[in-house]
């Protein structure tokens, strides 16, 4: 079974900053990894899959690098409504594994 | 529009069986795997498992396995997650969510239901 190791657990940024998240797959998994936000008491939204590919909708602020087994997801400019948990997740024929999150929170 | 609705909230007692369900709308339910996601209270998400409705092919994490059990029923476009003996554990929110067709990323979520198991 695959284990994704992202860090930080949390950070505080202020508004405007570049915020970088890491998320790290235990073996080669080549680009097989999605991002998710959620925010307080909603479901989980996909922002990113396929390791670089942002969704439909999703603000350019949002980015995702990477491939192998380090992943990186990048927001560009912190803004306020970014305030939320983020989640990598892996995903092939037989698990769809997540990290164990980044809680983003405004200095 | 693509909905998945789930089940209200359940407060339930241990060793008490459960029962909650899914109902998709807007697309065709068959022909999209179905998954199922625990958060525990403050945790984090993890995947419990996959069910394709148009054949109930089912596909479980190993931490679920044996633990609880998923189905469907395709003639009303529903999901199910159940549980025979309930624990303390397993109180948490339970998501349900749509698989992308090309893509395996997880692209519809319903809204969540809270179970709370306590004596």
């Amino acid at each position: 079974d695959i284990q994704m190791t992202q860090s930080p657990s949390s950070l505080s940024a202020s508004v405007g900053d570049r915020v970088t998240i890491t998320c790290q797959a235990s073996q080669d998994i080549s680009n097989y990894l999605n991002w998710y936000q959620q925010k307080p008491g909603k479901a989980p939204n996909l922002l990113i899959y396929d390791a670089s590919n942002l969704e439909t909708g999703v603000p350019s602020r949002f980015s995702g690098s990477g491939s192998g087994t380090d992943f990186t997801f990048t927001i560009s400019s912190l803004q306020p409504e970014d305030i939320a948990t983020y989640f990598c997740q892996h995903y092939d024929t037989v698990s769809f594994n997540f990290g164990g999150g980044t809680k983003v929170e405004i200095k | 529009e693509v909905q998945l609705v789930q089940s209200g909230a359940e407060v339930k007692k241990p060793g008490e069986s459960l029962k909650m369900s899914c109902k998709g709308s807007g697309y065709g339910f068959r022909s999209h795997w179905i998954g199922w996601v625990r958060q525990m209270p403050g945790k984090g998400l993890e995947w419990m498992g996959v069910i394709y409705p148009g054949d109930s092919d089912t596909r479980y994490s190993p931490s679920f396995q044996g633990q609880v059990t998923i189905s469907a029923d395709k003639s009303i476009s529903t999901a199910y997650l159940q549980w025979s003996s309930l624990k303390a554990s397993d109180s948490a929110i339970y998501y349900c969510a749509r698989l992308s067709h090309s893509h395996y990323y997880f692209d519809y979520w319903g809204q969540g239901t809270l179970v709370t198991v306590s004596s």
